[in-house]
Formats: C-alpha cells, sequence, structure tokens
C-alpha cells in the first residue's frame, strides 16, 4: 500500500524559506506514470495545487505563487521536497503531498495526511 | 478566493441525496473532461472520490456520482450516510500544466 509523510519544521519566520519533504513508502518514486505533488490547505480558501514533479526533474507550478516555488526528488531516499521562499503570514496552511497518476487524465490519488505550516515571528 | 466557486455547506438527512455544485471557467472545467472530487474527513489523508467528471475508482461506492454541464461540475451523494460527512472538493486541469481547486464544501448529515 503506497504512503505518503510529510515532515518539516512546523514554523517559519516571515520572509525566510519554507521547506518540506515527503517520504515515500510502498512504490518507487521512479515508477512510469506516477508524477509527485504539493498541495495545501488554507483557512478559508481551500486547496491550492502549489506545483507536480516527474522523477526525471520536469516540474510545473502554479502561476499564482509568482516562481516562489521549487520542487526537487531523491530517488536515492525515495522522497521529493518543496521549497517556498518568501513566505507571509498567507503561506500558513495544511501541506500534503500526493501522488498524480497519470493516464488518460492526470490525478491526484494518493495524499499524505498533511502537516500544519504557521507563518510567524 | 479560489479559482472554482463551491458552496461552502450543504446538508442532507440519512437516506436522502445531496448534490455540491463546482462552478468554473470555459479555462477550466468548460475547456476539458478533466474534472475530479475528493473527500477529506479532517485529520485523514483526502481521498480521490470520482476522476474524469463521472468514473470512479476502484473501491468507491456507485452512491458518489459525478456529472458536468458547461462550466459547473456537479457531484451527487445518494443514500447519504453518517460516514459520508466530511469536506468534499472539486478540481479541475485548466491546461498548461496547471490544476485548479475549489474552495471545499462542508457536507453535514443531519
Amino acid at each position: 500500500q503506497l504512503q505518503l509523510q510529510e515532515s518539516g519544521p512546523g514554523l517559519v519566520k516571515p520572509s525566510e524559506t519554507l521547506s518540506l519533504t515527503c517520504t515515500v513508502s510502498g512504490d518507487s518514486i521512479t515508477s512510469d506514470n506516477f508524477y509527485w505533488a504539493w498541495i495545501r490547505q488554507t483557512t478559508g480558501k481551500g486547496l491550492e495545487w502549489i506545483g507536480t514533479i516527474y522523477h526525471s526533474g520536469s516540474a510545473y507550478y502554479n502561476p499564482s505563487l509568482n516562481s516562489r516555488s521549487a520542487i526537487s526528488v531523491d530517488m536515492s531516499k525515495n522522497q521529493f521536497s518543496l521549497e517556498l521562499d518568501s513566505v507571509t503570514a498567507a503561506d500558513t496552511a495544511l501541506y500534503f503531498c500526493t501522488r498524480q497518476t497519470c493516464s488518460s487524465s492526470c490525478n491526484f490519488d494518493y495524499w499524505g495526511q498533511g502537516t500544519l505550516v504557521t507563518v510567524s515571528s | 478566493q479560489s479559482a472554482l466557486t463551491q458552496p461552502p455547506s450543504a446538508s442532507g438527512s440519512p437516506g436522502q441525496s445531496v448534490t455540491i455544485s463546482c462552478t468554473g471557467t470555459n479555462s477550466d472545467i468548460g475547456g476539458y473532461f478533466y474534472v475530479s472530487w475528493y473527500q477529506h474527513h479532517p485529520g485523514k489523508a483526502p481521498k480521490l472520490l470520482i476522476y474524469e467528471v463521472s468514473k470512479r475508482p476502484s473501491g468507491v461506492p456507485d452512491r458518489f456520482s459525478g456529472s458536468k454541464s458547461g462550466n459547473t461540475a456537479s457531484l451527487t451523494v445518494s443514500g447519504l450516510q453518517a460516514e459520508d460527512e466530511a469536506d468534499y472538493y472539486c478540481s479541475s486541469y485548466a491546461g498548461n500544466n496547471v490544476w485548479v481547486f475549489g474552495g471545499g464544501t462542508d457536507l453535514t448529515v443531519l
């Protein structure tokens, strides 16, 4: 059974960089047709897709984040990571890592339980 | 403000049906048949319920159904059960390798 587990600091200061890691177990991060994504849930704004990466390194990002986000893959550890620069209070959210399976369409079919990140001084 | 608009809440009694709407634009819901729905019980991992507007992954009960008309997609939960009380989110492909979500609907089983 595929499992995803988010990890990282729960508190980040304004203007600093938010860094999170997702550890994947139960399958290889290099499997074909599987992409890996970060999604966040903010209070009152629902879910927001942050970005998606393939194990080759090809990545796609939400343009509304103004190029502040970067996602990377560590195949040796079966992990992928998120960095979000210049955070503000608006980046306070529950961050989920997900698998995005692409066949006829791309869908977020496995999710972690999420990790809460608060931006505050 | 979320890209897709959902009612913040919905409710129904056990055994009844409830429909949750999700409104977008010609650039997302109206432009593609790539609408999906997710169920989220707070504190747990969200679950994919519907993909490609109306398809159900293996294991999802047929009480859950999806449809689309123009720029609006809908999720119908039939035969409501207590365990269906959760948050429901819609999502759509928006072109150029971008995905958008709705603000979520809190479903209460009365």
